[in-house]
């Protein structure tokens, strides 16, 4: 069985902070993960994934993870906060099927605010 | 690519009702999914389709909830008398077909939020 568990589910930062989201996995296979955003009353949109090539993701707007297997862990960086960046964050799992998705299963989130 | 779209956007109805969804995935995307998300939670995976074959279902869909996607193109997503429980959002997301680029990416809709009174 897969789970993904967030650390946080609330974290306040300023602008122009580094921005630390912290995730943590359980799988028995090779997994896929993925960080995605989501704004108020909105779906959720890609930030960045990892599907085994290289450990270190950059994604948009200026976010990066790295997957540690060592660490079981996958958390989400970005070195300067802007005010647009608060939102919630979901990190997911699903097995590599070679090449395919199946269900992502979601951690539960983490809101980011943002101090002027 | 015009992106996942979802109808309604919002939808509100009383205990008992019936309500359905609909959901048109991007265009060649021959894999469709239905995710349900609650106030202050992650989505959780309620079924999953390929063309036009429901291959997986979520013991979280109750015999009041069921989808379809007749000619492997939009989906539909009915519940039955509905309970206040199932007030939530109702996303879907779409991904193409293995040995294409972005395969390994669900594209998620806006979803329907759905307020059951």
């Amino acid at each position: 069985a897969q789970s993904v568990t967030q650390l946080g589910s609330h974290v306040s930062v300023s602008e122009g902070a580094l921005v630390l989201l912290r995730c943590n996995y359980s799988s028995s296979v090779p997994p896929y993960l993925f960080w995605y955003v989501q704004y108020p009353n909105q779906g959720l949109q890609l930030l960045l994934k990892y599907t085994s090539a290289a450990t270190l993701v950059k994604g948009i707007n200026g976010f990066e993870a790295e997957f540690k297997k060592s660490e079981t862990s996958f958390h989400l960086t970005k070195p300067s906060a802007h005010m647009s960046d608060a939102a919630e964050y979901f990190c997911a799992v699903t097995m590599n099927y070679g090449g395919a998705t199946n269900k992502l299963i979601f951690g539960t989130g983490t809101l980011l605010a943002v101090q002027p | 690519d015009t992106g996942v779209s979802q109808d309604p956007r919002h939808k509100i109805t009383k205990r008992g009702q019936n309500v359905t969804f609909r959901c048109d995935p991007i265009s060649e995307h021959n894999r469709l999914y239905w995710y349900r998300q609650t106030l202050g939670q992650g989505p959780e995976f309620l079924t999953y389709f390929q063309n036009e074959a429901q291959l997986e279902k979520s013991r979280l869909l109750s015999d009041r909830f069921s989808a379809e996607r007749p000619k492997g193109s939009f989906s539909t997503l009915e519940i039955q008398r509905t309970e206040q429980g199932d007030s939530a959002m109702y996303l879907c997301a779409s991904s193409p077909r293995p040995g294409t680029g972005s395969a390994d990416t669900q594209y998620f809709g806006p979803g329907t939020r759905l307020t059951v009174l």
